[in-house]
């Protein structure tokens, strides 16, 4: 099974807003609102972020906004902070497999 | 506090065999799926295998199928995963997460790691 498509990398210096971007198929990403975001930093846990595309958990900053745009779905981090350095993943609901899907990351780094 | 805690890495040759638990707390635990998901040394995250709230219904990522077994004791809070005839494929560091109707993971483990290497 394909995993979700990620760019490897992604930066900007703080206070600046960046994307990253998630692409999948009509099978997952495209057909269904059950995309998550999860933030890990080095040696951690991952960390949800963002769940049904575009919902934000008690105590994520609103920094964090989520869209979906046909097969792509989008994590924006505005207002970038050092803290926000750290790998983000996408993950979707698929009618492929009874798991899911995840990307294959990217490394967001805060100039 | 909602918490889940992993236990029973550790090192192990090819082709042998470790158990590890995920005990949960804080939640009603048979509301929620459990799902097992790995990470492989400097690799992205991978689905591992999944089981529902009452422990009838699992799933396995093609790449375990056969050789990881999940169940879960509702009674002890705990979920298992068993995994037999290890491959150094398998080594990584293996979280338990639960699950919600969204299908999105919002309580991780700190995670357990598992080497497989003679």
């Amino acid at each position: 099974q394909s995993a979700l498509t990620q760019p490897p990398s992604a930066s900007g210096s703080p206070g600046q807003s960046v994307a990253i971007s998630c692409t999948g198929t009509s099978s997952d990403v495209g057909g269904y609102n059950y995309v998550s975001w999860y933030q890990q930093h080095p040696g951690k846990a991952p960390k949800l972020m963002i769940y049904e595309v575009s919902k934000r958990p008690s105590g994520v900053p609103d920094r964090f906004s989520g869209s979906k745009s046909g097969n792509t779905a989008s994590l924006t981090v505005s207002g970038l902070q050092a803290e926000d350095e750290a790998d983000y993943y996408c993950s979707s609901y698929t009618d492929s497999n009874n798991l899911g899907l995840f990307g294959g990351g990217t490394k967001l780094t805060v100039l | 506090e909602v918490q889940l805690l992993e236990s029973g890495g550790g090192l192990v040759q090819p082709g042998g065999s470790l158990r590890l638990s995920c005990a949960a707390s804080g939640f009603t635990f048979t509301n929620y799926a459990i799902r097992w998901v790995r990470q492989a040394p400097g690799k992205g995250l991978e689905w591992v295998s999944a089981i529902s709230g009452g422990g009838s219904i699992t799933y396995y990522a093609d790449s375990v199928k056969g050789r990881f077994t999940v169940s879960r004791d509702n009674s002890k809070n705990t979920v298992y995963l068993q995994m037999n005839s290890l491959r150094a494929e398998d080594t990584g560091v293996y979280y338990c997460a639960r699950r919600l109707p969204s299908f999105a993971m919002d309580v991780w483990g700190q995670g357990t790691t598992v080497t497989v290497s003679s």
